[in-house]
């Protein structure tokens, strides 16, 4: 299974609710990844997770906050956004292997509107 | 620190013709390198990988890759391009930040 599952597909959400995406591997990669990408441009980094571990946050704001329940299992809960978070949503694992990162496979992404 | 450029925007080909994606990045030593391809609204499928050895890599889809150490390159190549190929690609570079950083993208435009 080299597949990486995110849900939901699509997420229409009020500057005041509280939501969750998720994401699922089953390759036994030890590091994932969050990534917020805007229309025509390149995937921009917002967390990596290594050994269920934060080991980088890239200044994202407060109103996102990932977790790591397992070492499948990758969430990023959603409050109080804006509508300049709406974007595509892309979580993405790999090995850990040493210093560099190796290939990452990436799910589909989770379009996230924000009202 | 690493950096990737893709100098070119957008590219337009018709169908049949050969194609090269243009990758030029920044590292003081040997990075691992990749193309991922994005069809619209979905997520990054890889093409190829670069890490060590032959220098010209070979992936999927019939796409190629050269790593060329002296002008710090790593051009996508596709000897004949398909309506299918129409896409969003993007080069990305591994060195010791332990994450991925991708240049800005090519739109590939097919005519038939």
């Amino acid at each position: 299974d080299t597949e990486v599952t995110q849900t939901p597909k699509h997420l229409v959400m009020g500057m005041t609710n509280k939501k969750s995406l998720k994401c699922e591997q089953h390759m036994g990669h030890r590091a994932m990844y969050w990534y917020k990408q805007k229309a025509k441009k390149p995937p921009e980094l917002m967390f990596v997770y290594s050994y269920e571990k934060l080991s980088i946050n890239e200044s994202v704001p407060s109103r996102f906050s990932p977790e790591c329940p397992n070492s499948s299992l990758l969430n990023l809960h959603l409050h109080a956004l804006q509508p300049e978070d709406s974007a595509l949503y892309l979580c993405a694992s790999s090995q850990v292997v040493g210093p560099r990162v190796d290939e990452q496979f990436f799910g589909p992404g989770t379009r996230l509107t924000v009202l | 620190a690493q950096s990737v450029t893709q100098p070119d925007i957008h590219i337009t080909v018709s169908e049949g013709a050969s194609l090269e994606l243009r990758c030029n990045y920044s590292y003081g030593a040997t990075p691992y390198l990749f193309w991922y391809v994005q069809s619209p609204g979905q997520g990054l499928q890889l093409l190829l990988k670069y890490f060590s050895g032959d220098t010209l890599v070979q992936g999927i889809k019939g796409f190629e890759a050269e790593f060329k150490r002296s002008q710090s390159s790593f051009n996508l190549r596709k000897p004949s391009v398909h309506w299918s190929d129409a896409a969003e690609y993007f080069c990305a570079v591994s060195g010791s930040a332990r994450q991925l950083t991708f240049g800005s993208g090519t739109q590939l435009t097919v005519l038939p």
